[in-house]
């Protein structure tokens, strides 16, 4: 079946120090891949997408290139801040199920200190 | 981008009794929602699709008797936790995104809290 697996946190950094969360998936034909984001106290935002093999989505200074070899989806950003405290959920959308199904990984809870 | 809305926002109940979550697209028309149950510290698991007019289809494990969906209009969703119990305590999200699209809204949540 389907499956997301991101890197287990809490990821604890300093501001502007480079971040990445590591994000693999396992799943049948060409899925479309998202990174949202969960604010202390809000509900889920999409950060980014990407929907086929060596696309880039960027958003705020974060970005992921989804990877068809390595079946991958990483997200970096160069520089975080404060304000970039919160959950990160990657996600996988088939095209063979309901238009909007997601398929959650576990989430990484990333805190950045000044 | 579109807003989908919760209400309530968290609510506190007694053993036994129903609770109903609703859950409105505001600006755009969805045939499809989706409803997902967060444990804290935890991902999000599916519960279920709700689809306009038609029979919620429930996720394996998910009891359709426990938890009903309506979907009555393409803005509105709402999720009816029947005879609630503790174990039902949780934080209950519903997504919506426009026809043909796999971009979801997210709503902000609702805490059910079953005392």
């Amino acid at each position: 079946g389907n499956s997301v697996t991101q890197m287990e946190g809490p990821v604890t950094l300093s501001e502007e120090a480079f971040l990445t969360i590591n994000c693999t998936y396992t799943a049948t034909g060409y899925p479309s891949l998202f990174w949202y984001v969960q604010y202390p106290g809000e509900g889920l935002q999409l950060l980014l997408k990407a929907t086929k093999a060596d696309d880039k989505g960027s958003n705020k200074g974060f970005e992921a290139t989804y990877r068809k070899e390595t079946t991958s989806f990483h997200l970096e950003k160069g520089s975080v801040q404060v304000s970039d405290s919160a959950v990160y959920f990657c996600a996988l959308s088939r095209s063979t199920d309901s238009w909007g199904k997601l398929q959650f990984g576990a989430g990484t809870q990333v805190v950045v200190t000044p | 981008g579109a807003v989908v809305s919760q209400h309530p926002s968290w609510v506190i109940c007694k053993s036994g009794t129903s609770v109903k979550i609703e859950c409105r697209s505001l600006d755009f028309q969805a045939t499809t929602m989706f409803w997902y149950r967060q444990f804290p510290k935890q991902s999000l698991m599916l519960m279920a699709t709700s689809n306009e007019g038609s029979k919620a289809t429930y996720e394996q494990g998910v009891e359709k008797d426990k938890f009903l969906i309506n979907h009555a209009s393409l803005t509105l969703s709402t999720l009816t936790v029947t005879s609630a119990h503790p174990e039902d305590s949780s934080f209950y999200i519903c997504s919506g995104g426009g026809y043909g699209s796999n971009e979801q809204f997210f709503g902000p949540g609702t805490r059910l809290t079953v005392l």
